[in-house]
């Protein structure tokens, strides 16, 4: 089945600054990229999704990026702001209908 | 819609007590998940159901844990016997039919075994 590793598991960043969160996928029959927001004590939700016939999409200041060859992605996030932090997850599916398998996560800080 | 209800919030149990956790999906989602959160795990992938009935539930951890989807708008998560292992937050999640959608969360069912 799909495995989905995440890195790293925890990120500092000053506010400001960019933040990159690494994804890599096995199967290479998925075709759907989501990325995953959770602030704390809540539920995770999407801020962002890429699908396998596309390269990169962007949304003001997030993108994410895809390289099917290599099967990683990427999650992007430009002049961070203290409202960015929380616990990020990357995700694969296609293959099987609507399944989904999520990264183990990265829990970023922002620091002000 | 409200969105992905589950039921209870929060739920302390004894040790070797049954436990069952409820969800509602959203109205015309056809998939659904539960998911298991852990500082150690991440998320992780327990069930999936697809027009009420299971098609992949190789994430479940052993016979001690059951699922069913009796109709369209209900799903249980059963633990028996609970072990303090088991503690962790329970996610269930809807998807609409079609490929490549979005899964929308519920807020997610806190369990505490002691």
């Amino acid at each position: 089945g799909e495995n989905v590793e995440q890195h790293p598991s925890t990120l500092s960043v000053q506010e400001g600054d960019s933040a990159v969160i690494k994804c890599t996928y096995s199967d290479s029959a998925s075709n759907y990229f989501p990325w995953y927001k959770q602030e704390l004590g809540k539920r995770p939700q999407l801020i962002i999704d890429i699908r396998s016939n596309v390269g990169e999409k962007k949304d003001q200041r997030i993108a994410v990026t895809l390289n099917k060859t290599a099967k990683h992605f990427s999650l992007h996030i430009t002049e961070t702001q203290p409202e960015d932090s929380a616990v990020y997850f990357c995700a694969a599916g296609g293959r099987y209908g609507n399944k989904l398998v999520f990264g183990a996560g990265t829990i970023l800080r922002v620091k002000s | 819609d409200a969105g992905v209800i589950q039921s209870p919030r929060h739920e302390v149990t004894e040790m070797g007590q049954e436990v069952t956790l409820r969800c509602k999906p959203i109205s015309g989602h056809n998939s659904l998940f539960w998911y298991r959160q852990t500082m150690m795990r991440g998320l992780e992938l327990l069930i999936y159901f697809n027009n009420n009935v299971p098609i992949d539930d190789s994430g479940m951890p052993e016979d001690r844990f059951s699922a069913k989807m009796p109709n369209a708008s209900f799903s249980t998560l059963k633990i028996q016997p609970s072990e303090p292992r088991d503690s962790a937050v329970y996610f269930c999640a809807s998807i609409p039919d079609g490929p490549n959608t979005e899964a929308f969360f519920g807020q997610g069912t806190r369990l505490t075994v002691v």
